[in-house]
């Protein structure tokens, strides 16, 4: 069975732009998470996104925000983008009736 | 608001010993706990979960226990190898959705 597949795996934007980051769960999970890992502030949940509905929302700005389509993939938004907003990105599927989630490998945004 | 600590930033340990990493909450409401092994720029490795109705989950040289009137949990790695060696995070969940609350990691090197 094939793992959670992030792309890209590296980005490099300048302040002000926007980007997209695409994840796609390991098959049959409908549930998709996001997490931002920075050194600062370690791992912190994004959102999460069930049968293409937000079922959880985090504490981030309304600059973040995501989406879900029918086949489960996802991806994610950041508009206006910030230095601070430079970090590695990680999607978690999860299978139904269960809270192990399963993580993709991450990509690395950084925002200069 | 710290909800997972992992206080013990790093822990060596020589090959063949038993490693014991720790992790204390602070929200009553979790009721599932999980284990991640992380290697630098790769997403989290699941390791091994425990319900709160449960004191103890074991997985081949793998054990989580679980104290809930102490808000404590640990991981105990027996024997130790040195591809063990990782950053080590401890996660809970409530039981609503796929938000997990991470710990801010633990650094075990296992030492041959």
């Amino acid at each position: 069975k094939a793992g959670v597949t992030q792309t890209p795996r590296y980005l490099i934007k300048t302040r002000g732009q926007q980007v997209t980051l695409s994840c796609s769960p390991i098959s049959g999970h409908r549930s998709v998470s996001w997490y931002q890992q920075t050194p600062g502030q370690g791992l912190q949940f994004l959102f999460e996104y069930f049968s293409e509905t937000q079922r959880n929302k985090g504490n981030f700005p309304g600059r973040f925000s995501g989406r879900q389509f029918s086949n489960s993939r996802s991806e994610m938004n950041v508009s206006t983008l910030e230095l601070g907003d430079s970090a590695l990105y990680l999607c978690a599927s999860t299978p139904s009736r269960s809270t192990e989630a399963f993580f993709g490998q991450g990509t690395r945004l950084t925002v200069v | 608001d710290q909800q997972v600590k992992q206080n013990s930033p790093s822990l060596s340990v020589q090959e063949g010993r038993i490693s014991i990493l720790n992790c204390d909450y602070t929200n009553s409401m979790f009721d599932y706990f999980l284990w991640y092994k992380k290697y630098p720029a790769e997403g989290p490795t699941f390791l091994i979960s425990i319900s709160s109705i449960k004191d103890k989950n074991e997985d081949g040289r793998f054990t989580v226990f679980l104290n809930k009137s102490a808000k404590h949990l640990s991981l105990h790695i027996v024997p130790s190898q040195p591809g063990d060696s990782a950053v080590y995070f401890c996660a809970a969940n409530t039981e609503y959705g796929n938000k997990l609350v991470f710990g801010a990691g633990t650094i075990l090197r296992v030492k041959s």
